[in-house]
């Protein structure tokens, strides 16, 4: 199994631009996680979908992030518009039922 | 959910065991207890759980006091790459599916030669 999948590694942006994150979780997971690192805040959830639908959003800092999962196959996390105290390091994890399996992160800095 | 007190960091000799304390004083009888590692640069990385047995698998045993209000993973025989932050955390598990989890400061694990 390829595990889960993030692109792209590492986005450079400069503020005010839209971004886009994507995810690929792995097969027969029914669970999705964001999660976003930063030295100062550390590890936090952003929002996290159970078969598809989102159930928990309250870790998402404003409206100008926004999260879907069209299929069980696919996730993305939008950025509209970026500003640089976005500039993190943003997991995707998925989940059978118990433990959460992480991808590599994408590293974003917005300028 | 209930909180966990983990120390910020400790040191451990190469081919030496392990020993990560975590408290978990006000934990709840349908709390498990997890526990996470994440190496530099990399997202974290499920290492084992449990609700109040002792649990081993092929990374690490967790030792759980009978009170529940503390716990221990051990590394057997930690090796350089064991080097990380490890993360202790309580989370009930509902039949819903998997629940977020909320990640403390951890422990900043440092294995030398």
């Amino acid at each position: 199994d390829a595990g889960v999948i993030q692109s792209p590694r590492h986005e450079v942006t400069e503020m005010g631009q839209e971004v886009t994150l994507r995810c690929k979780p792995i097969s027969g997971h029914n669970s999705l996680f964001w999660y976003r690192q930063t030295m100062m805040r550390g590890l936090e959830l952003l929002i996290y979908f159970n078969n598809n639908v989102p159930i928990d959003d309250s870790g998402m800092p404003e409206d100008r992030f926004s999260a879907k999962m069209p299929n069980a196959s696919f996730s993305t996390l939008k950025i509209q518009p970026s500003e640089p105290r976005d500039s993190a390091v943003y997991f995707c994890a998925s989940s059978p039922r118990v433990a959460q399996y992480f991808g590599p992160g994408t590293r974003l800095l917005v300028l | 959910d209930a909180k966990t007190t983990q120390p910020p960091s400790m040191d451990c000799a190469e081919g030496r065991a392990a020993n990560l304390p975590c408290n978990h004083s006000t934990i709840s009888g349908n709390e498990y207890v997890y526990w996470y590692r994440q190496i530099h640069s990399q997202g974290p990385q499920y290492i084992i759980h449990g609700l109040k047995n002792n649990e081993t698998n092929e990374m690490a045993s967790l030792i759980i006091t009978e009170d529940r209000k503390s716990s221990t993973l051990i590394l057997p025989h930690a090796t350089l790459r064991d080097t990380a932050v490890y993360y202790c955390i309580v989370r009930v598990v509902t039949q819903g599916g998997s629940e977020k989890l909320v990640f403390g400061k951890g422990t900043k694990l440092t294995v030398n030669p």
